[in-house]
């Protein structure tokens, strides 16, 4: 079973540009998480989507957004970047329902703001 | 407020060395995981404790998940390089999950 997928993996952005990722979830799997990992601010939880509706959300600006298709596939949108958003962008897929859920994760978009 | 926290934060020991890794939190979780991340990829999940008192074993790591299941601790016997990385332990709450702060662990050969 293929794991989870993230495009691109390298993206150089300047201020003021907005930008798209990508997540492609392990088959199956309907529920998608966002993460953003900074050296000081560690792992960040953006926010979940499950069968195509936002089901959780963390505490960040609404210029970071996402969606999330019939197909699982999810898309996270930055608009109006700034320097501090440089990071790295981790999605993780889970099946979503269950007591025990286990979340994989894929191997990240590094974000570069200049 | 970090829900779970990790301690130490870092962590530079020889290669042969013993070391444990300790998840800690006020909260209850209906199961605990641990990842191990090197820089520049994404997470891999290592193990998944859910009962209260359970010890998981996976070669030289052993996971134990506390009675309460509010904490956990990560042992390495004998650590080698390959075992260089960051540690993260994560709590699920019903379909939520909370990252703890992340050992990052260095193993000179």
């Amino acid at each position: 079973k293929a794991g989870v997928t993230q495009t691109p993996r390298y993206l150089i952005k300047t201020r003021g540009q907005q930008v798209t990722l990508s997540c492609s979830p392990i088959s199956g799997h309907r529920s998608v998480s966002w993460y953003q990992q900074t050296p000081g601010q560690g792992l960040q939880f953006l926010f979940e989507y499950f069968s195509e509706t936002q089901r959780n959300k963390g505490n960040f600006p609404g210029r970071f957004s996402g969606r999330q298709f019939s197909n699982s596939r999810s898309e996270m949108n930055v608009s109006t970047l700034e320097l501090g958003d440089s990071a790295l962008y981790l999605c993780a897929s889970s099946g979503g329902t269950g007591e025990h859920n286990e979340q994989f994760f894929g191997p990240g978009t590094r974000l570069t703001v200049l | 407020t970090q829900l779970l926290e990790q301690s130490p934060q870092f962590l530079s020991i020889q290669e042969g060395e013993n070391l444990t890794v300790y998840c800690n939190s006020s909260s209850v979780f209906s199961s605990l995981q641990w990842y191990r991340q090197e820089p520049g990829e994404g997470p891999v999940l290592l193990v998944t404790v859910v009962t209260g008192g359970e010890v998981k074993k996976l070669k030289r790591l052993t996971f134990q998940f506390g009675d309460a299941r509010k904490d956990s601790s990560l042992h390495i016997t004998a650590a080698q390089p390959g075992d260089t990385g960051l540690y993260l332990c994560a709590g699920a709450r019903g379909n939520q999950f909370y990252f703890g702060t992340g050992t990052s662990l260095t193993v000179i050969p």
